[in-house]
């Protein structure tokens, strides 16, 4: 039972490039999350799946999209990656009834130079 | 004003003594707050969750929760330098999504 994992760790793109965060749950959760992560800023939720099928913005979706690719899977997209993206992008899942408790992933840390 | 307020700290405490961290709440409707702890470089793991008023307590750590002062808190007893880390408070605000929102969390340094 490995929880929610994510790919790449560590990721150097140069501005305008793309590429796609992915993310994994094995705990049959149905809500998935992306957030960001800066230094003073705590968590900010990028973009969130209620359920396979479904996603929803969250507080600052500017500059990406994501694909809620079946129940298990959940990925970030940067179409066009700018050094304002520079980040920690953090993967979190959640599930079970009466629960709200996240779970989350190992993180990918981005720059874009 | 944030949604979620933490004290960003350094909050130094000596080994064995009781630390407190501290998180207001600006949305009156919350249902759900929990704390994280954080390592640096590590993501964030769930040290406890707290859905009623008064304390709960889980080991050396209690969570406190006062909806009519908005307000939450988290108490280290018996503070090890291991304890050493960020801690976030996050909150589940009204109803529907079920993202938290989270405070930008309070630096703990227990010094040996």
């Amino acid at each position: 039972n490995a929880g929610v994992t994510q790919t790449p760790k560590f990721q150097v793109l140069k501005t305008g490039q793309s590429m796609t965060l992915q993310c994994a749950q094995d705990m049959n959760h149905n809500s998935m999350y992306w957030y960001r992560q800066d230094p003073g800023m705590g968590l900010r939720l990028i973009y969130y799946s209620a359920s396979e099928g479904t996603t929803d913005k969250g507080e600052v979706p500017n500059g990406y999209n994501v694909s809620r690719l079946n129940k298990r899977e959940f990925s970030l997209r940067l179409e066009s990656a700018a050094p304002s993206q520079t980040s920690v992008y953090f993967c979190a899942s959640t599930g079970g009834q009466g629960t709200d408790t996240q779970y989350f992933g190992p993180g990918t840390r981005l720059t874009v130079l | 004003q944030k949604e979620v307020e933490q004290n960003s700290g350094p909050l130094s405490v000596p080994e064995g003594a009781i630390a407190s961290l501290n998180c207001t709440y600006s949305d009156r409707v919350s249902q759900s707050f929990f704390w994280y702890r954080q390592y640096s470089g590590k993501s964030p793991e769930l040290i406890m969750s707290i859905y009623s008023n008064g304390d709960k307590e889980d080991g050396r750590f209690t969570a406190q929760l006062n909806k009519a002062s908005q307000y939450v808190s988290l108490l280290i007893r018996d503070s090890q330098p291991s304890d050493s880390a960020t801690y976030l408070c996050a909150v589940k605000t009204g109803t529907g999504r079920r993202a938290l929102t989270f405070g930008s969390g309070t630096r703990l340094q227990v010094q040996p």
